[in-house]
């Protein structure tokens, strides 16, 4: 069955650093997403993207984030200078225009800890 | 006001039980409803789609209702498996750039 893929599964990073979150979405899907949850807290939208930019963002979603499809298969976050707050899982999506875009299929996350 | 809004639990139920899950949602532009699974510390998984006429799948039953914005999950002959939280989803548009907005979820544990 395919699957939404996520790299890496747990990544620390010190406060101020940059890091980037690695996604493979489902190889047909058109629309990409990145949520997070922090720990305790409810699922949280980022990001959608679709045709190469940014359909919509949430507030959560700041200067600080970017999204890329550097290729074909990969859709990456980029967070420029992490702050503690930052701390959450981020889970990536995808799903498929053509059953009417509705449902997201998940990976299985990057655990983000910032310190 | 919270825009999807579920009762955290948890529910403790024995094996072979039924248990039922409600919703609620404010936003009453609201075009699309799902239930998602998460088991702790993993991704949500779409467990269904919820329809305006209610559907079943297996053990599983989905029922809405667009005038109160009222959602609810049963599931009957409750298995040890089933232990998860479950998440209530709404998107606001039939289109695959809305958002997904989630409740917070409600917890399940069946037990032996």
């Amino acid at each position: 069955e395919p699957e939404v893929t996520q790299t890496p599964s747990h990544q620390v990073t010190q406060m101020g650093q940059e890091v980037i979150l690695r996604c493979v979405p489902i190889s047909n899907h058109l629309y990409f997403y990145w949520y997070r949850q922090i720990l305790g807290q409810k699922v949280e939208f980022l990001v959608s993207f679709y045709n190469n930019e940014i359909s919509e963002k949430s507030e959560i979603f700041d200067d600080q984030f970017s999204v890329e499809r550097p290729d074909g298969s990969n859709f990456t976050l980029k967070i420029r200078s992490t702050k503690l707050e930052d701390s959450a899982m981020y889970f990536c999506a995808s799903s498929d225009a053509g059953q009417g875009g509705t449902e997201a299929f998940f990976g299985q996350g990057t655990r983000l800890t910032v310190v | 006001r919270k825009e999807v809004e579920q009762d955290p639990g948890p529910f403790n139920v024995p094996e072979g039980a039924t248990v039922a899950f409600n919703c609620t949602y404010s936003n009453s532009a609201s075009q699309s409803f799902f239930w998602y699974r998460q088991d702790c510390r993993k991704e949500p998984k779409l467990l269904m789609s919820v329809y305006s006429s209610g559907n079943e799948d297996g053990r599983f039953t989905a029922q809405l209702n667009r005038a109160s914005q009222y959602i609810s999950l049963l599931i009957r002959d409750s298995k040890l498996s089933d232990s998860a939280t479950y998440l209530c989803v709404v998107r606001v548009a039939d289109s695959g750039n809305t958002p997904l907005v989630f409740g917070k979820g409600t917890r399940l544990s069946v037990i032996a």
